[in-house]
């Protein structure tokens, strides 16, 4: 069974620019969530989206947005870029509420 | 605000010497409580996770945590330390409904051969 998976691995942009990330849950799962992981401020929630349906939002900018398909896939958007936003993007799934299965996540490097 | 609160940042420890990892939280309400594990460049794996029940929980890779409510603790043991064991330990509270998820700030552990 094919874990979650995050594209691109790495990416590096410029300030001012958006940025796109992608997560495709283990299959079978519903629900997805986003975290942000930096040396400064450790491992923070973003949001989370069941049914294609953000269920909870994390203490984050309105820069910081996200959708789910129908399919259960997940995006993440940053709009205008700040250095700030230079970390490792978790994404996870799960299937019923508690255990989180984590993808190897997207490393953004603000420029 | 909820939070969750690792004591030690760094640890290190010799091969085949025993481990704890501290780990406290603050909550009213029972919590579903969880390590993960992040080595270098990589997601995180989950190593067990605490929802009711027996408080004494057994994961993989040999480790086993003890649940104490009275101390709001949620210690993370091992009892002999592989080399392969060094890596980045997160404490995680986690909601009972939803995914948003509270991680500590983590314990870096290395192994010392």
């Amino acid at each position: 069974k094919a874990g979650v998976t995050q594209t691109p691995r790495y990416l590096i942009k410029t300030r001012g620019q958006q940025v796109t990330l992608s997560c495709s849950p283990i299959s079978g799962h519903r629900s997805v969530s986003w975290y942000q992981q930096t040396p400064g401020q450790g491992l923070q929630f973003l949001f989370e989206y069941f049914s294609e349906t953000q269920r909870n939002k994390g203490n984050f900018p309105g820069r910081f947005s996200g959708r789910q398909f129908s399919n259960s896939r997940s995006e993440m958007n940053v709009s205008t870029l700040e250095l700030g936003d230079s970390a490792l993007y978790l994404c996870a799934s799960s299937l019923s509420p508690g255990e989180l299965f984590f993808g190897e996540g997207s490393r953004l490097t603000v420029l | 605000a909820q939070s969750v609160t690792q004591p030690d940042i760094h640890i290190t420890v010799s091969e085949g010497a025993s481990l704890e990892l501290r780990c406290n939280y603050s909550y009213g309400a029972t919590p579903y409580l969880f390590w993960y594990v992040q080595s270098p460049g990589q997601g995180l794996q989950l190593l067990l996770k605490y929802f009711s029940g027996d408080t004494l929980v057994q994961g993989i890779k040999g480790f086993e945590a003890e649940f104490k409510r009275s101390q709001s603790s949620f210690n993370l043991r091992k009892p002999s330390v592989h080399w392969s064991d060094a890596a980045e330990y997160f404490c995680v509270w986690g909601p009972n409904y939803g995914q948003n998820f509270v991680f500590g700030p983590g314990t870096r552990l290395s192994v010392l051969p």
